[in-house]
């Protein structure tokens, strides 16, 4: 079974939508949760840490529920740029993070 | 803003050769780490650093081996290419408080 594990998608969605996105995880002492962004033949790059209070930054929300172990991310009024591959990653040993394998967004115009 | 650089950026080699990759960081990070990422498998750590001279394996480190002799720099090594080493490799710093930061990824073609 996989650590972490995300719906691939793609999700296509209009612009100005609302999507969201799940991921479960296996460890129940999993300590921190972050979501990143890959755009196609990128790199990697941290979107938002996930708090267990939930937190927002502008138009992204995410959100962990523990005692399910999933963690969400909410998109509001999705943008063109907002298309790319968004990746779950969770923390429990030690400094070492496991990802998730990406779920797909298309926006489109 | 690049703090940790990846070289080279792409390379292609037969099987059977040795193959280093480079990472770079000027950002004094204590903890380094390198990633292999595949269509349908997403991002596993082939191997990671926490220290000068501190390593430990991931979880897909068979035919790989790293070396860390100064704080900024993390090779990996591929002692003699195969074909299922074809991949993207990134390498990722970080300085334990939260995430990583990824170089912009070495793209390797083993023919």
């Amino acid at each position: 079974r996989k650590e972490v594990e995300q719906d691939p998608g793609p999700f296509n969605v209009p612009e100005g939508a609302t999507v969201a996105f799940n991921c479960t995880y296996s460890n129940s002492a999993s300590q921190s949760f972050f979501w990143y962004r890959q755009d196609c033949r990128k790199e990697p790059k941290l979107l938002m840490s996930v708090y267990s209070s939930g937190n927002e930054d502008g138009r992204f929300t995410a959100q962990l529920n523990r005692a399910s172990q999933y963690i969400s991310l909410l998109i509001r009024d999705s943008k063109l740029s907002d298309s790319a591959t968004y990746l779950c990653v969770v923390n429990y040993n030690f400094n070492k993070f496991y990802f998730g394998s990406g779920t797909k967004l298309n926006v489109k115009p | 803003d690049a703090g940790i650089t990846q070289s080279p950026r792409h390379k292609v080699t037969e099987t059977g050769t040795p193959v280093t990759l480079r990472c770079h960081q000027t950002e004094n990070h204590r903890y380094m780490y390198w990633y292999r990422q595949d269509p349908g498998h997403g991002l596993r750590l082939i191997h990671y650093s926490y220290g000068v001279k501190d390593t430990d394996k991931g979880e897909v480190s068979d035919g790989y081996s790293v070396s860390r002799s100064k704080t900024e720099d993390f090779l990996l090594t591929l002692e003699s290419a195969t074909s299922s080493q074809t991949s993207v490799y990134f390498c990722a710093i970080s300085d334990g408080q939260g995430g990583y930061t990824f170089g912009s990824g070495t793209r390797l073609t083993v023919v």
